[in-house]
């Protein structure tokens, strides 16, 4: 069974502060790992797709990271804003019997203090 | 383009009542996922809808069913409810056919669901 963690639980940082959020899997078998932005009693958005034969994939301020070896990704977060304030949470998409799954990680709550 | 809804957003329910959720995918997506959201918690898988019939399904009990319309929306239905089934339902949206990891889940709102 896919087993994903997230580290820390909950982040509080000064305004335009660089930070790393860590997300960590069991079973590097994969298809991609995703990173999702829930803003509170929201649904989630998708920031970044990482696909298995990637190694990271940029978009604007935000970089992620994978190593499948070591089943491990980092989302890194730059020059940090008060509208990143948000949960982020990191997905591995897995091949299951008859269809894929995603497992999802607890999450990290961040707070960017203005 | 209209993103993935869902309804109710809130819903207040008693133990033993039944409850329907209804989730209408992005345009151009045709499989539908469900997930329950604890407080504090992932979302947990609890199916996997496509080609309406249901494809995978999670870690939860026959309580749990759903179904896809062939305009691939999709229900979720809860019976008998339980104070624990109170959590954030969660439905997302792809579409099947895709090279395997290039499948980005479309989420919606969610639905709310208090059992008291």
């Amino acid at each position: 069974k896919q087993e994903v963690t997230q580290i820390p639980a909950a982040l509080s940082v000064p305004e335009g502060e660089n930070l790393v959020l860590n997300c960590s899997f069991t079973d590097s078998a994969i298809y991609n790992l995703q990173w999702f932005r829930q803003d509170p009693g929201k649904g989630l958005t998708s920031l970044l797709l990482i696909q298995s034969s990637q190694r990271e994939q940029t978009s604007g301020r935000l970089n992620a990271s994978l190593d499948k070896s070591s089943g491990r990704s980092t989302l890194y977060i730059a020059a940090s804003q008060p509208g990143d304030s948000a949960t982020y949470l990191c997905a591995v998409e897995k091949d299951g019997n008859t269809g894929n799954q995603f497992y999802f990680g607890t999450g990290t709550s961040l707070t960017v203090i203005p | 383009d209209a993103g993935v809804t869902q309804s109710p957003t809130h819903l207040i329910k008693t133990r033993g009542q039944q409850v329907t959720l209804r989730c209408s995918p992005k345009s151009g997506h045709d499989t539908v996922s469900w997930y329950q959201q604890a407080l504090g918690q992932g979302p947990q898988f609890i199916f996997q809808y496509y080609e309406e019939e249901e494809r995978q399904r999670g870690n939860f009990p026959d309580r749990f069913s759903g179904h896809q319309f062939p305009n691939y929306s999709s229900e979720l239905n809860v019976n008998a409810l339980l104070l624990g089934d109170s959590a954030l339902y969660l439905c997302a949206s792809s579409r099947d056919g895709l090279n395997p990891g290039a499948n980005v889940l479309t989420f919606g709102a969610g639905s709310r669901l208090t059992v008291l």
